[in-house]
């Protein structure tokens, strides 16, 4: 099993530009999470999809942000523009959702620097 | 609300040393507590859990046992190693958040295994 991907593994862009994160999650999970982790604010859970439909967006800091997941093997996060605070490792988790609480696996994360 | 405190870091042990990291947790409802780690570079795993009050959870020589009447879940290990040198997160999973998959995590402590 691949388990989670995430791409890429390092950006590095100036401010104002358009940043897109992608993630594959586990075949046959059907929730998906994406967080921000900052030596500031530590872990932070900023979308996460049932089925593809957001339940949770309440985490995600403001307009500049978004998430899709068009289909159940792809999931977006896209920053624009983007800005130095943005800068973070951004992780996306998967779980199979059901009757019993299951493990989210993390995938490696994306290290965004916003110069 | 539901929240997770954990002891701030970072520890610094030499090999073979006693671990306890502490974890409280407070909930609304009857939740599932989980210990994960992060290790240099990479994104969470799950390393044990434990569902309902008195159960331990157990992998790689840790442990944590559920309190319900101290709502803690402290992190032990008797002997660590080098390679347990990471950043260790406590968990709580809330059954009782109208059907929500989130965890919520503690801010993480960070532990140095010295040779």
């Amino acid at each position: 099993d691949a388990g989670v991907i995430q791409s890429p593994r390092h950006e590095v862009t100036e401010m104002g530009q358009e940043v897109t994160l992608r993630c594959k999650p586990i075949s046959g999970h059907n929730s998906l999470f994406w967080y921000r982790q900052t030596m500031m604010r530590g872990l932070e859970l900023l979308i996460y999809f049932n089925n593809n439909v957001p339940i949770d967006d309440s985490g995600m800091p403001e307009d500049r942000f978004s998430a899709k997941m068009p289909n159940a093997s792809f999931s977006t996060l896209k920053i624009q523009p983007s800005e130095p605070r943005d800068s973070a490792v951004y992780f996306c988790a998967s779980t199979a959702s059901g009757a019993s609480y299951n493990e989210q696996f993390f995938g490696p994360g994306t290290r965004l620097t916003v110069l | 609300g539901n929240s997770v405190t954990q002891m701030e870091g970072p520890v610094t042990l030499s090999e073979e040393a006693f671990l306890t990291i502490n974890c409280t947790y407070t909930a609304t409802g009857y939740p599932s507590l989980f210990w994960y780690v992060q290790y240099p570079g990479e994104g969470l795993q799950l390393l044990l859990k434990a569902t309902k009050a008195d159960d331990k959870g157990s992998n790689k020589g840790f442990e944590a046992t559920y309190r319900k009447e101290t709502t803690s879940f402290h992190l032990e290990k008797g002997s660590v190693q080098v390679s347990d040198s990471a950043v260790y997160f406590c968990a709580l999973h809330d059954p009782t958040q109208g059907g929500s998959e989130k965890l919520v995590f503690g801010k993480g402590t960070k532990l140095t295994v010295n040779p």
